[in-house]
């Protein structure tokens, strides 16, 4: 049981570059989340998908689009990378369907843009 | 707008003593509380959440957390720090906009010194 997993670890791009950031969640979670994490503001919500075949926008989702390829899976994709990007982004599942509604972070993402 | 406040971006405390990390919060109705600890470099992983029920919440790594309604606090406490608790600590809030997100404090930085 892996829990979330994210890859890559490590990505630097240049402005314009695009990208897209993967993530995995092997505990039938049907909820999943993007957040990205800059020092003193703590962590924002870019998108959200409540359950498969759904996306929501969430705190701060300019520049970024998203996909939910099946309940496992969402993926954030970055289509022209620029400087204020640089950031380490974290994906997330939760269970709705149980009243805990506590999130599951993977280990993030530090993405550089030059 | 529902939302937490971690007032102190850092916590010094030495090794053996009690620590407080602090979290106020605003939200209409009842509030569901949630403290995470990120380690360097990894992910948030959930500490303890207050629901309903009894205000002192137990959770992982000997962590507990007073929620007092009358201050709308909810803090993070541990009666002897351990330099392995030096850490991130994030509070949040669980916010019901017809999906049930998390909104995050900035984050306070635990040092815990030998």
């Amino acid at each position: 049981n892996a829990g979330v997993t994210q890859t890559p670890k490590f990505q630097v791009l240049k402005t314009g570059q695009s990208m897209t950031l993967q993530c995995a969640q092997d505990m039938n979670h049907n909820s999943m989340y993007w957040y990205r994490q800059d020092p003193g503001m703590g962590l924002r919500l870019i998108y959200y998908s409540a359950s498969e075949g759904t996306t929501d926008k969430g705190e701060v989702p300019n520049g970024y689009n998203v996909s939910r390829l099946n309940k496992r899976e969402f993926s954030l994709r970055l289509e022209s990378a620029a400087p204020s990007q640089t950031s380490v982004y974290f994906c997330a599942s939760s269970d709705r369907d149980r009243a805990t509604y506590e999130q599951y972070f993977g280990p993030g993402t530090r993405l550089t843009v030059t | 707008a529902q939302s937490v406040a971690q007032p102190e971006d850092q916590v010094n405390v030495a090794e053996g003593n009690p620590l407080t990390v602090k979290c106020t919060y605003s939200v209409s109705g009842n509030p569901y509380l949630f403290w995470y600890v990120q380690y360097p470099n990894r992910g948030l992983q959930f500490l303890l959440k207050y629901i309903t029920g009894d205000n002192l919440v137990k959770g992982s790594y000997g962590f507990e957390a007073e929620f007092n309604k009358s201050q709308t606090s909810f803090h993070l406490k541990k009666p002897s720090a351990l330099v392995s608790d030096s850490a991130l600590y994030f509070c949040a809030v669980r916010v019901n906009t017809g999906f049930q997100k998390l909104v995050f404090g900035t984050g306070t930085r635990l040092l815990v010194s030998p």
